[in-house]
């Protein structure tokens, strides 16, 4: 079956302007989490929605970023005014309550 | 707070060759532990996984990961690497009770010599 669709794939944007991450999740997946892979680091949590659930944030690193998942299914990562650090690749990934995470291939943002 | 710690940044082996990746982790509580791999311009692919039960776990790929409580290690091996094993390896510990909030160590990067 389809698995965690990311879109765009590659995104290039000038400092300062605002960007959208979309990311569709496996269907019936209850768990969704974006993270953050910078060039020659490991994976940071950003955020993770669980069903209906308060998501939690506590992974984002500043209030330019945002999330949401619309009707419990497609997720939308935000970052306005955008810095040259936030250049990296951005992962989502989703899941069962209790099983495995599944990456999409992820957006790799460029900051000019 | 939980922590992963994959010591080795590279790592270049032999076709053929048998192989481990080491990751150490800290966490105060039973772990849920995991291991993806990377391919360039991929996203991550689960390997194998540890719940509970047998200490030694099988993955897909040929892959087995061995946990060690006492030495708060999750241990990668593969008997004979082959050329497309060329990637990234991310060890990973799950710190809520789902086991599905990940922290991950810094990855290592793994070359096959021909």
């Amino acid at each position: 079956g389809a698995g965690v669709s990311q879109s765009p794939s590659n995104k290039v944007t000038e400092k300062g302007k605002d960007v959208e991450l979309r990311c569709d999740p496996i269907s019936g997946h209850t768990a969704l989490y974006w993270y953050r892979q910078s060039l020659g680091q490991g994976l940071e949590f950003l955020i993770y929605f669980q069903g209906n659930s308060a998501p939690d944030k506590s992974g984002l690193p500043s209030d330019r970023f945002s999330a949401e998942r619309t009707g419990g299914s497609v997720s939308t990562l935000t970052i306005q005014r955008t810095q040259q650090e936030d250049s990296a690749v951005y992962l989502c990934a989703s899941s069962l309550d209790r099983g495995p995470l599944h990456f999409g291939n992820g957006t790799r943002l460029t900051v000019t | 707070a939980q922590s992963v710690t994959q010591p080795d940044i590279h790592i270049t082996v032999s076709e053929g060759a048998s192989l481990e990746l080491r990751c150490n982790y800290s966490y105060g509580a039973t772990p849920y532990l995991f291991w993806y791999v990377q391919s360039p311009g991929q996203g991550l692919q689960l390997l194998l996984k540890y719940f509970s039960g047998d200490t030694l776990v099988q993955g897909i790929k040929g892959f087995e990961a061995e946990f060690k409580r006492s030495q708060s290690s999750f241990n990668l091996r593969k008997p004979s690497v082959h050329w497309n094993d060329a990637a990234e390896y991310f060890c990973a510990v799950g710190v809520n009770n789902a086991g599905n909030m990940l922290t991950f160590g810094g990855g290592t990067r793994l070359m096959v010599k021909p």
